[in-house]
């Protein structure tokens, strides 16, 4: 399985204000996903993140306040704008390799939001 | 859309005891199914996957699984358990993607598995 790294693994943000989050690879790998895991709860899709290609969003998250780059098959980022305590969480991003349908997750970034 | 539920919130289990954690899961087709598990602390490990074929599938750490249709089940076993299996552990579904690629998961809201001494 890949090696997936997340930066930062955790911060504290004053409201109004946006942290990106990054995701590194260890080898290509074709799919990348962003989860969102609010506490005490599962996880939830945020995002299909695809090089080459705008990401797509699952219903309830938007482009505007959770912009993702893809600009190659190792990395990825995803940032959290104009932040609310609502969006204290622990972000994780996810792979999959060609063919592949299991995925692997980062070690997750956890925010908090003041 | 699919769906998974796992109706046990929480489950404590003596050591050496045997486990099962239930999961159903809704979709309208032969899914993608799997079990995660998350220590304190720690992200997201994958135990077992099932995509085809046997039903009962094998995972890390003594885990297996049994894939059955007509119950939309996937419940996860371990014969004998051990003070550092406590957990969360989540059962997930991905959909079939016709062009071969993966699609997101969708994760049940996860067993807090407790082990006694």
């Amino acid at each position: 399985s890949a090696v997936i790294s997340q930066k930062p693994s955790r911060d504290i943000c004053q409201r109004g204000t946006s942290l990106t989050i990054q995701c590194q690879v260890d080898s290509q790998v074709t799919m990348m996903f962003w989860y969102r895991q609010q506490p005490g709860q599962s996880l939830t899709l945020i995002a299909t993140a695809n090089q080459g290609s705008e990401a797509t969003y699952e219903s309830g998250f938007v482009i505007d306040k959770f912009p993702i780059s893809r600009p190659n098959l190792t990395f990825s980022t995803l940032t959290v704008s104009n932040m609310s305590p609502e969006d204290s969480s622990i972000y994780l991003c996810s792979v999959a390799g060609t063919g592949a349908h299991e995925q692997y997750f980062g070690p997750g970034t956890r925010l908090t939001v003041t | 859309a699919q769906s998974v539920t796992q109706p046990d919130i929480h489950i404590t289990v003596s050591e050496g005891a045997s486990l099962e954690l239930r999961c159903n899961y809704s979709y309208g087709a032969t899914p993608y199914l799997f079990w995660y598990v998350q220590s304190p602390g720690q992200g997201l490990q994958l135990l077992l996957k099932y995509f085809s074929g046997d039903t009962l599938v094998q995972g890390i750490k003594g885990f297996e699984a049994e894939f059955k249709r007509s119950q939309s089940s996937f419940n996860l076993r371990k014969p004998s358990v051990h003070w550092s299996d406590a957990a969360e552990y989540f059962c997930a579904v991905g959909a079939r993607d016709s062009g071969g690629g993966a699609d997101g998961l969708t994760f049940g809201k996860g067993t807090h598995l407790i082990i006694q001494p």
